[in-house]
């Protein structure tokens, strides 16, 4: 049963254009939720977070945007970078039973 | 701080050995989570401890499966016997407490034969 879902396992976008990258959840106990970079043969790193009494929270190139109704998450990369190019997966934890998942990952290439 | 640690980077194994992967939180965070991560199904977490104590291991695939984290600063995953269907890269990652953002190890990546 996948709680957090990434629809699009790939994105390909041109270099100082956007990057959106979704992710949906099914369960509404989920009340925080955090985006992770990948790159090849490395860990995960955090990249930003959003608690869900907020709808939006930004940092530099990359903000997120949460809207509850539709449980639906977003991180826009403004401008894209080659560099930005790895698997991003998105992740929800629900701190009232210590539930949290992971979406399975967008690789996103930007092209130079 | 030299970040989460884990040993081996690769192992390659034949089918039915025993397969040992070893994670060094970071110092000071209370949380331990071990991640399976394949193509098909992203990151998967498979068991998480808090203060040594396994909380949720209802995603260790099988009996095959077990974790140990005997102290603060050492947690083993186990797969005995292992099988090719366990070849993927696994992760340790540690948080300050279990609500908290995890750091990831580089990863223990497993080829089983």
């Amino acid at each position: 049963d996948q709680q957090v879902k990434q629809n699009s396992p790939s994105l390909s976008v041109q270099e100082g254009r956007i990057s959106i990258l979704n992710c949906d959840y099914t369960n509404s106990m989920f009340d925080y939720f955090l985006w992770y970079k990948k790159y090849p043969a490395e860990g995960p790193t955090f990249l930003i977070s959003i608690s869900s009494i907020k709808d939006k929270n930004e940092d530099g190139r990359f903000t997120v945007f949460l809207n509850k109704s539709a449980k639906h998450l977003s991180l826009h990369i403004v401008p894209s970078q080659p560099g930005d190019s790895a698997v991003y997966f998105c992740a929800a934890i629900a701190s009232t039973g210590n539930q949290f998942y992971f979406g399975t990952g967008t690789s996103l290439t930007v092209i130079p | 701080d030299a970040g989460v640690i884990q040993s081996p980077r690769h192992e390659v194994t034949e089918m039915g050995q025993e397969v040992t992967l070893r994670c060094k939180p970071i110092s000071g965070h209370n949380s331990l989570f071990w991640y399976r991560q394949t193509m098909m199904r992203g990151l998967e977490l498979l068991i998480y401890f808090n203060n040594n104590v396994p909380i949720d291991d209802s995603g260790m695939p099988e009996d095959r499966f077990s974790a140990k984290m005997p102290n603060a600063s050492f947690s083993t995953l186990k797969i005995q016997p292992s099988e090719p269907r366990d070849s993927a890269v696994y992760f340790c990652a540690s948080s300050l407490t279990v609500e908290e953002t995890q750091y990831f190890g580089p990863g223990t990546r497993l080829l089983v034969l």
